[in-house]
């Protein structure tokens, strides 16, 4: 099915771990995107890639990282994980005509 | 950057009851959308909508652009509509990157 995939869907982390939290999407969209959502909120955005090849900070993104790898990939990497980045974490890529298309998301603890 | 705000920030409703949201924002957008995401943490696109209506079902959305807001109605409300909606915009078209309210928490009751 067409759409946007996220590895993994949970995981456990210890606080100074390292992660790469993997995405890919198949509908030739140019654009790509990483949020967080926390516990009753709405979602922020750390990185965004509007076209392969260019990465841009968003909102969030102390203490995280990102690769566009190729047009159908980005990936998000946390260098040092932190209690204060357990989230639920999704992806998204757009095009212009019918915006957002979300993956399921990966929801990270870090103790 | 562009704030977004929701109202209600909860709903009850009934079974078959209609309902309006409300999403405000500070400054012009050209990219808007809302969002319904279920019980179990999924984001479902319901309409890209900068502005205009459009209708799906027994959805509709307006958004009046001039006026910086939209709506999203509901009709004849059913259990599954439950969860949060979500509107989001974006002022710059070619980036698409979209700041998000913080959600109307719906409860549709049998």
């Amino acid at each position: 099915n067409a759409g946007v995939t996220q590895t993994p869907k949970f995981q456990v982390l210890k606080t100074g771990q390292s992660m790469t939290l993997q995405c890919a999407q198949d509908m030739n969209h140019n654009s790509m995107y990483w949020y967080r959502q926390d516990p009753g909120m709405g979602l922020r955005l750390i990185y965004y890639s509007a076209s392969e090849g260019t990465t841009d900070k968003g909102e969030v993104p102390n203490g995280y990282n990102v690769s566009r790898l190729n047009k159908r990939e980005f990936s998000l990497r946390l260098e040092s994980a932190a209690p204060s980045q357990t989230s639920v974490y999704f992806c998204a890529s757009s095009d212009r005509s019918t915006g957002y298309t979300f993956g399921s998301g990966t929801r990270l603890t870090v103790v | 950057g562009i704030q977004v705000e929701q109202s209600p920030p909860d709903l009850i409703l009934q079974e078959g009851a209609n309902s309006t949201l409300r999403c405000n924002f500070s400054d012009s957008v050209n990219n808007l959308q809302w969002f319904h995401q279920n019980p179990w943490g999924q984001l479902i696109n319901l309409f890209y909508i900068p502005s205009g209506t459009k209708q799906n079902g027994r959805l509709s959305a307006t958004t009046v652009a001039t006026e910086r807001y939209s709506l999203l109605y509901i009709s004849s409300s059913q259990t599954t509509d439950s969860g949060v909606y979500f509107c989001a915009g974006g002022r710059t078209a070619g980036r698409r990157a979209l700041t998000f309210g913080s959600g109307t928490r719906l409860q549709v009751q049998p």
